[in-house]
C-alpha cells in the first residue's frame, strides 16, 4: 500500500522543548512539503524539498527546520522558537514529473499541543 | 497574504440539494486550480481540478465552474449526500510550490 504515513498522530510538549514530526513516503515521489493547518486560514506552506539534501523556506518557516537525508524522509523539528507551535501538521509529497498537476498527497497529519 | 479567497466558511445543506463553494483569486499567473476534500482527522485529497483553458469540468456529481475574466472559480456538488460532508479547500497553483489554499468550507449534509 503506497502512500504518506506521519507520526506521531497526537503529540503533546511543554513550552521551550522541541519536537520532530517524522514524515516517510513509499511513492517514490521526489518532492515534499510540510504544511501548517490552522482553523479558518487553510494550509501554509512551511518548507518543501525537491531533491535529497536540498530544501526550501515556505511562507512560514521562522521557528521551524526540516532534513532531508533519504528520499523517502522528511522530518519536521518544530523548535522553541516557534512562538505559537499548537497546530495540525500535514506532510505531502508529489511527483516531479507531474509538477504543475497540483495533485499534493497528504498524510493523515500530526497534530501538536503546547501545554 | 491571503491569494485565494473562499467561502462560506460553512455550509449546511440537506440530502439531495446543491452545494456550491466559491473562490476567487488574484494572480493571474496560476494555471492550475484544483479542490480537495478532507474528512476529519485525515489528510486532504484532491477531489477535483481544472485548467484555465476550460470553462467547466465535471466528474460524477463534482462539478468545477471557472470564469477567468472574473478571476473566481467554484465547486458545485449536485444531489449532495451525508458522506459527502467534509471541509472542501480550493487552491491556486503555477507550480506544486507555489500552491496557494483557500481557508476551508466546512460542508455538512443533512439526511
Amino acid at each position: 500500500d503506497g502512500g504518506i504515513t506521519q507520526s506521531p498522530k497526537y503529540l503533546f510538549r511543554k513550552e521551550g522543548q522541541n519536537v520532530t514530526l517524522s514524515c516517510e513516503q513509499n511513492l517514490n515521489h521526489d518532492a515534499m512539503y510540510w504544511y501548517r493547518q490552522d482553523p479558518g486560514q487553510g494550509l501554509r506552506l512551511i518548507y518543501y524539498s525537491q531533491i535529497v539534501n536540498d530544501f526550501q523556506k515556505g511562507d512560514i518557516a521562522e521557528g521551524y527546520s526540516v532534513s532531508r537525508e533519504k528520499k523517502e524522509s522528511f522530518p519536521l523539528t518544530v523548535t522553541s522558537a516557534q512562538k505559537n507551535p499548537t497546530a495540525f501538521y500535514l506532510c505531502a509529497s508529489s511527483n516531479l514529473a507531474e509538477m504543475n498537476t497540483g495533485e499534493l498527497f497528504f498524510g493523515e497529519g500530526s497534530r501538536l499541543t503546547v501545554l | 497574504q491571503q491569494q485565494v479567497k473562499q467561502s462560506p466558511q460553512s455550509l449546511i445543506v440537506q440530502k439531495g440539494g446543491i452545494s456550491i463553494i466559491n473562490c476567487a483569486y488574484e494572480n493571474t499567473a496560476f494555471d492550475y486550480f484544483p479542490w480537495y476534500q478532507q474528512f476529519p482527522g485525515k489528510g486532504p485529497a484532491l477531489l477535483i481540478a481544472i485548467r484555465p483553458d476550460v470553462s467547466e469540468k465535471k466528474e460524477g456529481r463534482f462539478t468545477i465552474s471557472f470564469n477567468k475574466s472574473a478571476k473566481q472559480f467554484s465547486l458545485h456538488i449536485m444531489d449532495s449526500q451525508p458522506g459527502d460532508s467534509a471541509t472542501y479547500f480550493c487552491a491556486a497553483s503555477r507550480n506544486n510550490n507555489d500552491m496557494r489554499f483557500g481557508a476551508g468550507t466546512r460542508l455538512t449534509v443533512k439526511p
